[in-house]
């Protein structure tokens, strides 16, 4: 079956250590994204990645960091800067670079206190 | 700054009623317009609009697009207690980078 997978579902930290949260897809798409979500708010965009070895900052990248290393995988850290990292994130992914629907994760809740 | 409005922000009905989702926007370089539906976990994919005027249609559900006064709407007729969920609006824009901007979503609630 194709889709995208994120892992783990829930993840529970204690403030000041940083986490990374897993994203693979197996649809041979290039474009990759992170979102955040918070209770009774859209969709955030953190970073995106159109290509390999390559990704751009979204609205609210402070405190994170991504790495695009292969096509498949776009793990996202959430470091110790991030200054409310409480948040429900997901993963998504379209092919090529332009106008395409978006497939998505089921997503990752993170916990931090 | 793009931004896409969506109305109302919640609503309740009971089983079998219609209900009319909106969704306003107001982007630089409109590509297309998506909705998408979300039960506490990923969004699913409803429709993708690009033309005005041309309805979308997928059983119960319905969508359409006027880009002239820039906004969509999402009909649900008969509506179910699984049609419960958040209804989120995004808009893909821009030249050679092109951005999806998500509404706040709208919550709807079906009750039997």
């Amino acid at each position: 079956d194709g889709g995208i997978t994120q892992s783990p579902k829930y993840l529970f930290r204690k403030e000041g250590q940083n986490v990374t949260l897993s994203c693979e897809q197996n649809l041979n798409h290039d474009a990759m994204y992170w979102y955040r979500q918070d209770p009774g708010q859209g969709l955030r965009l953190i970073y995106y990645s159109q290509i390999v070895n390559d990704f751009q900052k979204g609205d609210i990248a402070e405190g994170y960091s991504v790495s695009r290393e292969k096509k498949e995988s776009f793990p996202l850290t959430v470091t110790s800067a991030q200054k409310n990292p409480t948040a429900f994130y997901l993963c998504a992914s379209n092919r090529g670079s332009g106008v395409y629907e978006q497939y998505f994760g089921p997503g990752t809740r993170l916990t931090v206190t | 700054e793009d931004k896409v409005v969506q109305s109302p922000l919640s609503l309740v009905v009971h089983e079998g009623d219609t209900v009319t989702l909106n969704c306003s926007y107001e982007v630089t370089n409109f590509r297309s317009l998506l909705w998408y539906k979300q039960e506490k976990k990923a969004p699913t994919f409803l429709f993708m609009l690009t033309s005005s005027g041309i309805e979308k249609k997928s059983g119960r559900l319905s969508s359409i697009l006027d880009k002239k006064e820039l906004f969509s709407i999402l009909n649900i007729t008969a509506t179910q207690t699984g049609d419960s969920a958040v209804y989120l609006c995004a808009v893909w824009s821009g030249g050679s980078n092109y951005k999806l901007t998500f509404g706040k979503g709208t919550l709807l609630t079906v009750n039997p």
